[in-house]
Parts: C-alpha cells; sequence; structure tokens
C-alpha cells in the first residue's frame, strides 16, 4: 500500500517570504499523481496543484511550485511572496494511475502559519 | 461554492444513535468518495462509488455503510456510533478517473456525546 509522509508538522513564515513544505512517498508503481491541497479554518478541502509522474517538469501555478523528485520519492511544495491567506492546513496526496481504484492517500498534513 | 453539496453541516447525537450524511456530487460527475478526518489529522479514505456502484474500499468500519443512488447522490450511514466516531465526513466527486483531482464538499462535522 502507498503511504505519504509528511515530516513538518508545523512551519511558520514572515508575510512575503518563501517558504517550503516537504512530502515524501512510497509506492512501487511507476505512474501515478501528486496533489497538493489547503485546508484553511473553514475546512474546505481546496486543490492547490498538482503533478503526473509521468513529466518531468515541475508544476507551477502562479506563486505555488513543486520540486517533484521521482527517484527520491520526494514532492515539496514551495509557496513564494507568503501572503497571510497562505495560512492554512496543507495536505500533500498521492493516487495511482491503476485500474485498482483512484482514491487519494493523504499525508498527516502541514501547519503553516504565517507572520506579519 | 465547490459545486459539491453535503448535508447536514453539523450533526450532534448521542453513542448507540445512527446517522446519515448526505453527498450531491458536481454536475455530470459518476465518482463519489467519502473520508473521515479526525481532528487535526489526515483524511482517511472509507469509501468510492463510480456510477451507483461500489468502485473502492478503505479502512470502512463494519458499522458505516455506504451507497449511491441512480440520481448519483450517495449517503454514508454510521450506525452504533461511539465517541471517537467525532469527526469531519468529506464527501468528494470526480467525473471518473480523473487525473485533475477531486472536488471536496464543505463536509459535515459529527459530533458523538
Amino acid at each position: 500500500a502507498q503511504t505519504v509522509t509528511q515530516s513538518q508538522p508545523e512551519m511558520s513564515v514572515q508575510e512575503a517570504e518563501t517558504v517550503t513544505l516537504s512530502c515524501t512517498y512510497d509506492t512501487s508503481e511507476s505512474d501515478y499523481y501528486l496533489f497538493w491541497y489547503k485546508q484553511p479554518p473553514s475546512r474546505q478541502m481546496i486543490l492547490v496543484i498538482r503533478q503526473e509522474a509521468y513529466k518531468q517538469q515541475n508544476a507551477t501555478e502562479n506563486r505555488f511550485s513543486v520540486n517533484f523528485q521521482k527517484a527520491a520519492k520526494s514532492f515539496s511544495l514551495k509557496i513564494s511572496d507568503s501572503q497571510l491567506g497562505d495560512a492554512a492546513m496543507y495536505f500533500c496526496a498521492y493516487r495511482s494511475a491503476s485500474n485498482a481504484g483512484n482514491m487519494l492517500t493523504f499525508g498527516g498534513g502541514t501547519r503553516l502559519m504565517v507572520k506579519p | 461554492d465547490s459545486g459539491v453539496t453535503q448535508t447536514p453541516k453539523h450533526l450532534i447525537t448521542a453513542t448507540g444513535q445512527r446517522v446519515t450524511l448526505r453527498c450531491s456530487p458536481r454536475s455530470g460527475d459518476l465518482s463519489v468518495y467519502w473520508y473521515q478526518q479526525s481532528l487535526d489529522q489526515g483524511l482517511q479514505f472509507l469509501i468510492q462509488y463510480y456510477n451507483g456502484e461500489e468502485r473502492a474500499k478503505g479502512n470502512i468500519l463494519e458499522r458505516f455503510s455506504a451507497q449511491q443512488f441512480p440520481d448519483l447522490h450517495s449517503e454514508l450511514n454510521l450506525s452504533s456510533l461511539e465517541l471517537g466516531d467525532s469527526a469531519l465526513y468529506f464527501c468528494a466527486s470526480s467525473v471518473g478517473r480523473s487525473s485533475y483531482g477531486y472536488t471536496f464538499g464543505s463536509g459535515t462535522r459529527l459530533t458523538v456525546v
């Protein structure tokens, strides 16, 4: 079974600075998808960014980018120019590309605090 | 509004009782997933339905059951409730085997007292 590990329970960043959240995963599959979700105090789950394992190019969405290292099974999220609204729980998630069901496997989350 | 509707938003009930959580997926989505999030923890996959049929099962307790109806809405039934069942229950939907992640509802907060 696949597992996703987020080793940083909490992180803090100064407003306008850059922060990187770590995620590692364990899988024997070669084709899969990786995601970062944001959960603000409202508890809504919001998709931040996604990465297909077959793509070498790292995904970017505005201030959010990932560093995908397939061999190392690492998928970190970089938030640039941090804003107060970025404060939230961030979850890394894995999904297999196989036919055995396409549920998401989540990591335990990282709480990000943004200091003004 | 994400397009995935979950009702009720909050539910308080006593131990031993049974409750039903409802989810209406986003228009056009055939897959429905149920997840459980205990306090300040990650989301645990419970069960998936695709076009009315069970597709995948996670660590769902035998006291819990779900179904997806012909109009594609889904219900999660929780019975013989225990204090430890208190959690946020999310429903998510996708078109099918989508690579774009899922659309989550806003969740149902269940408190068992």
